[in-house]
């Protein structure tokens, strides 16, 4: 049973470009949760999704961030036109079920904006 | 905010003595879990304790909690070069999604 799966694991981009962070959580869980970590920090909480439903999108910038978890396919974490302040560490974690159990985390993907 | 606190933030001791890290955290909450946390690496589920618990043991882990005081604590005993890693304590809030993590502590065993 694979674990959660993080991609890519790391990325650099320049400042104004695009960045695309990819989670496929374990199988049979429907629950992912989207962390940014900043060096020598704890995990800052940005968003909880469901499939085809975004439950809790309080953590999230306003502008010029974006998740989803399609039916099919992974969870996309998105990030519009970067700045240097969005070089972070994502974390994705899924879980079978919100609020009973543990939560399954990735390897993480690092941003760098350079 | 929800968000717990770990201290201290540093902690650095011999192997084979016991670690002991301490969380604070501001409402109610569901359970109260430890991850671990490898430098560059995901997080690792450790222990979970609910909130009608007092202490849960899990190998050389043990944690308390104490609802009243919205505290919790994490011993590490006999400790091994190879724990060595940063730990966080995260709340799931009675009435809310999300998982908040505390600030960390990070644990150093010197061999």
């Amino acid at each position: 049973n694979a674990g959660v799966m993080q991609n890519p694991r790391h990325l650099v981009r320049r400042r104004g470009q695009e960045a695309r962070l990819r989670c496929s959580p374990m199988k049979g869980h429907s629950h992912v949760y989207w962390y940014r970590q900043l060096p020598e920090e704890g995990l800052k909480f940005m968003v909880y999704l469901q499939k085809e439903n975004i439950i809790d999108e309080s953590g999230m910038p306003k502008e010029r961030f974006s998740a989803e978890f399609p039916k099919e396919g992974p969870s996309i974490l998105r990030i519009q036109q970067v700045v240097r302040g969005d070089s972070a560490a994502y974390f994705c974690a899924s879980s079978v079920r919100p609020g009973t159990g543990e939560l399954f985390f990735g390897e993480g993907s690092r941003l760098t904006v350079l | 905010s929800q968000q717990g606190e770990e201290d201290p933030q540093a902690l650095s001791i011999q192997e084979g003595e016991n670690a002991t890290m301490n969380c604070s955290y501001k409402t109610s909450i569901n359970n109260l879990q430890w991850y671990r946390q490898n430098s560059g690496r995901g997080l690792v589920h450790l222990i979970l304790i609910r909130s009608n618990e007092r202490e849960k043991h899990s190998g050389r882990l043990r944690v308390t909690l104490d609802t009243s005081k919205k505290s919790s604590s994490l011993l590490i005993t006999a400790s091994r070069a190879a724990d060595t890693a940063s730990y966080f304590c995260a709340t799931d809030a009675i009435n809310g999604n999300q998982f908040y993590f505390g600030t960390g502590t990070s644990l150093t065993v010197i061999p």
